[in-house]
């Protein structure tokens, strides 16, 4: 199957902190990622759609300032969570989907990245 | 609205025995359907999917799933779990497009947790 890195995997920071998190498509390109918020035993929570390009959609609720996403290649896609505070704390995963070959209609995710905020 | 239920948070069998983990949904419009798997502190792993043909869908690791359409589920199946299965299942739709078809936004259920007991 396709493969989706994230990095970092873990991150712990100093409340006020600005986090940036990176979502890389390794072998397919994707116009679209999506990213997504997990608290502990609960799903996944969509924040954003990320535009390779444009603006990120954000789903309601969600604060496009506080969560900042650049989709600036076909294979990056990037989350930046700005003055993170420890309700920020969470488990942040992307996933995307293979615009060319690889394209067998499910959504490949990344490993995850666990934010701890101090 | 669309959405997937997960009737059960946590389903517990003996190795050896068959499994099932249930799934309903409510969509408009064709579903486009996923099992996805998530072990501790990582990101999820596609399964397998229906999205048209037969209903009985055969995936990864030996697990299957019969899409039916008068009961509007998709309940995942193992003839014999074992103990490297237990981990944390979503089921997942694929939004529809008002124009036909389906987004690429996935909407997850709850999630079930499965324990296979040695």
């Amino acid at each position: 199957g396709a493969v989706v890195s994230q990095h970092p995997s873990w991150v712990i920071c100093k409340s006020g902190t600005s986090v940036k998190i990176e979502c890389r498509s390794l072998d397919f390109q994707a116009t679209t990622m999506f990213w997504y918020r997990q608290f502990p035993k609960q799903s996944l929570m969509l924040m954003a759609t990320s535009n390779e390009g444009s603006k990120a959609t954000y789903e309601q609720g969600v604060e496009k300032d506080k969560f900042l996403i650049n989709h600036a290649s076909l294979t990056l896609s990037t989350l930046t969570v700005t003055s993170a505070h420890p309700e920020d704390s969470s488990f942040y995963i992307c996933s995307a989907k293979p615009i060319n070959g690889k394209n067998t209609g499910e959504l490949f995710f990344g490993e995850g990245s666990r934010l701890t905020v101090l | 609205a669309q959405s997937v239920a997960q009737p059960e948070d946590q389903v517990n069998v003996a190795e050896g025995n068959p499994l099932t983990v249930k799934c309903t949904y409510s969509v408009s419009g064709n579903p486009y359907l996923f099992w996805y798997v998530q072990y501790p502190n990582r990101g999820l792993q596609f399964l397998l999917k229906y999205i048209t043909g037969d209903n009985l869908v055969k995936g990864s690791y030996g697990f299957e799933a019969e899409f039916n359409k008068s009961q509007t589920s998709f309940h995942l199946k193992k003839p014999s779990a074992l103990v490297s299965d237990s981990a944390l299942y979503f089921c997942a739709v694929r939004a529809p497009r008002a124009s036909g078809g389906a987004t690429n936004k996935l909407i997850f259920g709850t999630g079930t947790l499965l324990a296979v007991q040695p």
